[in-house]
């Protein structure tokens, strides 16, 4: 099985202040099609999961712009250009290249300071 | 309007069997697999499995192969996720999920997501 790890696993931020996660797969997702099949999500308090990022950098639609998603093979991040109030809560990772067996991330809180 | 709407929380004592549900609307049932996710109190996310409502083809995580059985039922556009003899450990909130696109046989990046049901197991 592909191990997702993730850090900080806890983010204070300030908003207006550019956030920024890390995620490493075990394994590389790079498929030989040329995707990297890597997937962000928040989970907002009291919500399921939203898909930010798919494909390791592409938005999901009704995505904010200030969420961006970049990396390659085993080492991926998310940054968030300004954060905003709203952004608050659990981020993960998730690697689809054993689709359907997928594997999330710890998680990363991000709180405000 | 893709929607997946899940059946209402439960509170059961250990031993007891559960069956719970996820209903699809709005798009073609048959042609996507759904998923389920548990997420234990405080922790986060675990990918249970998948199944496919076109024939019922079932494929579990290492985790769970054995604690859980999936089901669906075509005519009523629904899954379901079932236990023969819960345990406390079986508490948690457990998602459904719809991938977001499907492509050379496979389907990826889980997009629509249920409200999630809530399972307390405790006696």
């Amino acid at each position: 099985d592909i191990v997702m790890t993730q850090s900080p696993l806890s983010l204070p931020v300030t908003p207006g202040e550019p956030a920024s996660i890390s995620c490493r797969s075990s394994q590389s997702l790079l498929h030989r099609n040329g995707y990297n099949y890597l997937d962000w999500y928040l989970q907002k308090p009291g919500q399921s999961p939203q898909l930010l990022i798919y494909l390791g950098s592409d938005r999901a639609s009704g995505v904010p712009d200030r969420f961006s998603g970049s990396g390659s093979g085993t080492n991926f991040t998310l940054k968030i250009s300004r954060v905003e109030a709203e952004d608050v809560g659990v981020y993960y990772c998730m690697q689809g290249l054993e689709s359907p067996r997928f594997t999330f991330g710890p998680g990363t809180k991000v709180d405000l300071k | 309007e893709v929607q997946l709407v899940q059946s209402g929380p439960e509170v059961k004592k250990p031993g007891e069997s559960l069956k719970i549900s996820c209903t699809g609307s709005g798009y073609s049932f048959p042609s996507y697999w759904l998923g389920w996710v548990r997420q234990t109190p405080g922790k986060g996310l675990e990918w249970m499995g998948i199944i496919y409502p076109s024939n019922s083809d079932s494929i579990y995580s290492p985790s769970f192969q054995g604690q859980v059985t999936f089901s669906a039922d075509r005519s009523l556009r629904t899954v379901y996720l079932q236990w023969s003899s819960l345990q406390a450990s079986d508490t948690a909130i457990y998602f459904c999920a719809r991938a977001r696109y499907c492509s050379g046989g496979g389907c990826y990046s889980p997009e629509y997501w249920g409200q999630g049901t809530l399972v307390i197991v405790s006696s």
